[in-house]
């Protein structure tokens, strides 16, 4: 059974840029989560998806975008990056729509200069 | 967003000793977890917890729902140098997560 594996595990990109970042779900999980995590704080949740749908999400502004796939996979696209999105991005899946038990990927560390 | 308060922020103890940390929020939650993260990890799942008044272990773990649904805490004891992390409190409204800010641990030996 492998867990969830995010890629890049590194990535920088220019202010006004835009990124994709990808997450393979946990074997069996239909939900997955995405969370922002800037040095020093805690995860702040962006988005959750169940069965390819949008059932949750963070104070996040448009340009933070995801998409799930029928295999469960899903992405992140942050459109027209600034600065202050510099932070390790993770991505979660789970069994339940109610998001309990949560197994977390290692992160996309993403620097914007 | 809203993120939990936790207590303390940081903590330095002797192997051995016993530590505790807690978590509040101004909202009502349905289940609370605990994480712990070490560096370039993402976070761990260590208790999760989904009634008011659950106290549950794991291990040298213990960790309790408050009553009032607004406040948990987490117990460790008799602390191993592998302890050392940042412990995250996490509650779930259902289709939203929050997480606090962090008690970061670090074990003498």
């Amino acid at each position: 059974e492998t867990g969830v594996t995010q890629s890049p595990t590194h990535l920088i990109k220019t202010r006004g840029q835009q990124v994709t970042l990808r997450c393979s779900s946990q074997s069996g999980h239909n939900t997955v989560s995405w969370y922002q995590q800037a040095l020093g704080q805690g995860p702040q949740f962006i988005f959750q998806y169940y069965r390819e749908e949008e059932n949750g999400r963070g104070n996040f502004p448009p340009r933070f975008s995801g998409l799930q796939f029928p295999n469960y996979s899903s992405e992140l696209n942050v459109n027209a990056l600034e600065l202050d999105d510099s932070a390790l991005y993770l991505c979660a899946s789970s069994l339940t729509r109610g998001g309990d038990g949560y197994t977390f990927g290692s992160g996309t560390r993403l620097t914007v200069v | 967003g809203q993120q939990l308060n936790q207590s303390p922020q940081s903590m330095f103890i002797q192997e051995g000793e016993d530590v505790s940390m807690n978590c509040t929020s101004s909202s009502i939650f349905n289940t609370w977890l605990w994480y712990k993260q070490e560096p370039g990890e993402g976070p761990v799942l260590l208790i999760a917890l989904y009634k008011a008044g659950e106290l549950t272990s794991n291990g040298r773990l213990t960790a309790q729902f408050g009553i009032t649904r607004k406040d948990s805490f987490l117990n460790i004891s008799a602390s191993i140098p592998s302890d050392v992390g940042i412990y995250f409190c996490a509650g779930n409204t259902g289709n939203q997560f929050y997480f606090g800010t962090g008690t970061s641990l670090t074990v003498i030996p």
